[in-house]
C-alpha cells in the first residue's frame, strides 16, 4: 500500500524559506505518476502548488511560480518543496500527493499533511 | 485559470438523508471533474473521478453527475462517517484548481 509522509520545520520566519520533504513508500517514485504539493490555509480551501515527474519535469501554479521549486530524489524515493520569501499568507497545512494521469487524472494517494506556520 | 465554485458552502443534514451539492466550473471542462472528502487532520480521500466514476473502495451511496460546467455530488443515505468537507477539483488543465468546499454538518 502506497504511503506518503510529509516532514519539515513547523515554524518558518517571515521572508525565510519553507522546506518540506515527502517520503514515498510502498511503491516506486519512477512509476509514471506525477508527485504534487497541495496546501490549505487556515479556514480556506485546497490550493495546488505544483508537481514533478520522476524525470524532473515540473508544472507550477502561476500564482506561486516565482517562489516555488519542487525537486525529486529518486535514490531516496522522496520529493521536496521549497517556497521562498514566505509571509503569513503561506501559513497552512501542506499535503503531498500522487497524481495519476492514466487512465484518468486524479490525486489518488495523499500524505497526512504538515502544518507550517510563518511567524517571527 | 478555471475557477471552481461550490454551493452551498455548508449544509446541515440528518443521518439517512439524501444530500446533494454542486460544483460549477468557469469554463467547459467536459467530464474532467473529481470529488474528494476531507476530514480535519486527515488526508483528503478521492470519491469520484471523471465526474461520475466511483473510485475503488468508495461506498455506492456516493454518486456523481454532470458535464461541461455543472456537476453534482449526491450521498443517497447519509452515514455518520460522511460528515466532512467535500471538494471538487478540475483535472482539465493546469493550474489544477479546487472548489472552496461544501461542509456537511449534523443537523
Amino acid at each position: 500500500q502506497m504511503q506518503l509522509q510529509e516532514s519539515g520545520p513547523g515554524l518558518v520566519k517571515p521572508s525565510g524559506t519553507l522546506s518540506l520533504t515527502c517520503a514515498v513508500s510502498g511503491g516506486s517514485i519512477s512509476s509514471g505518476h506525477w508527485w504534487s504539493w497541495v496546501r490549505q490555509p487556515p479556514g480556506r480551501g485546497l490550493e495546488w502548488i505544483g508537481e514533478i515527474y520522476h524525470s524532473g519535469g515540473t508544472n507550477y501554479n502561476p500564482s506561486l511560480k516565482s517562489r516555488v521549486t519542487i525537486s525529486v530524489d529518486k535514490s531516496k524515493t522522496q520529493f521536496s518543496l521549497e517556497l521562498t520569501s514566505v509571509t503569513a499568507a503561506d501559513t497552512g497545512v501542506y499535503y503531498c500527493a500522487r497524481l495519476q494521469v492514466v487512465p484518468a487524472i486524479l490525486f489518488d494517494y495523499w500524505g497526512q499533511g504538515a502544518l507550517v506556520t510563518v511567524s517571527s | 485559470d478555471v475557477q471552481m465554485t461550490q454551493s452551498p458552502p455548508s449544509l446541515s443534514a440528518s443521518l439517512g438523508d439524501r444530500v446533494s451539492f454542486t460544483c460549477r466550473a468557469s469554463q467547459n471542462i467536459g467530464g474532467y471533474l473529481n470529488w474528494y472528502q476531507h476530514k480535519p487532520g486527515k488526508a483528503p480521500k478521492l470519491l469520484i473521478y471523471a465526474a461520475s466514476r466511483l473510485y475503488s473502495g468508495v461506498p455506492s451511496r456516493f454518486s456523481g453527475s454532470g458535464s461541461g460546467t455543472d456537476f453534482t455530488l449526491t450521498i443517497s443515505s447519509l452515514q455518520p462517517e460522511d460528515f466532512a468537507t467535500y471538494y471538487c477539483q478540475q483535472s482539465y488543465t493546469t493550474p489544477r484548481t479546487f472548489g472552496q468546499g461544501t461542509k456537511v454538518e449534523v443537523k
